[in-house]
């Protein structure tokens, strides 16, 4: 089955304490991307990828860093996680620039 | 900063009826337009994605067009039923990467 797959859904964490939230996907896309959501405003993208190797900030970077040294995985890195970073936060995958978004499951994290 | 302006905000309607919303975007340096269907607890599902003037896109009861020019979009449903309620997205992306998104329209369908 063609998916974007995120881990964890759910993460309570401490302020400082580093994680990644790791996302794959299955279908050979060249475009991947991390987005947060929060309420009353749209999803706003953190970071982008064209290709392998090839990364770009979005509007909010700040906070976040991401890699992609393989196609299928655009892990992304909470070096030192704030509470202002709680929040729901969507991989996402397209074939093409401009193409239709796949997006993985969300991952609703806490930071206290 | 690009910014994708989604109306109404929420509304409601009844079983059977026909509705539409509003997804306006600057028109300078347009590159496509996303629509997506995003249900509770779930992800957002792609539903269409256009990119000319003038495009019209149909899915089943679920329609949109696209006006390049005074850069906005319609979403169409007919015949509402409750499985259509849902957030509706639009995204906007001025020719890069970057995709900037609408906070949506929520819809309720009542039976």
């Amino acid at each position: 089955e063609a998916q974007v797959t995120q881990n964890p859904r759910y993460l309570i964490t401490v302020t400082g304490k580093k994680l990644t939230v790791t996302c794959s996907q299955n279908m050979n896309h060249e475009y991947m991307s991390w987005y947060r959501q929060d309420p009353g405003l749209g999803l706003r993208q953190i970071y982008y990828s064209m290709n392998v190797e090839v990364t770009d900030k979005g509007d909010v970077p700040e906070g976040y860093k991401v890699s992609r040294k393989e196609k299928r995985n655009f892990p992304l890195i909470l070096e030192s996680p704030s509470p202002n970073q709680t929040s729901l936060y969507f991989c996402a995958s397209s074939f093409v620039q401009g193409g239709g978004y796949t997006f993985g499951s969300g991952t609703r994290l806490t930071v206290v | 900063i690009l910014n994708v302006e989604q109306s109404p905000q929420s509304l409601h309607v009844q079983e059977g009826d026909s509705t539409n919303f509003t997804c306006s975007f600057p028109s300078s340096n347009f590159y496509a337009l996303h629509w997506y269907r995003w249900e509770t607890a779930k992800s957002p599902e792609a539903l269409f994605v256009m990119t000319l003037n003038g495009d019209e896109k149909k899915k089943g009861r679920i329609s949109a067009t696209l006006n390049t020019k005074e850069g906005y979009s319609y979403l169409y449903i007919k015949g509402s039923q409750p499985e259509d309620s849902a957030t509706y997205l639009c995204a906007s992306s001025e020719g890069t990467y970057k995709y900037i998104f609408g906070t949506g329209t929520r819809l309720k369908v009542l039976a």
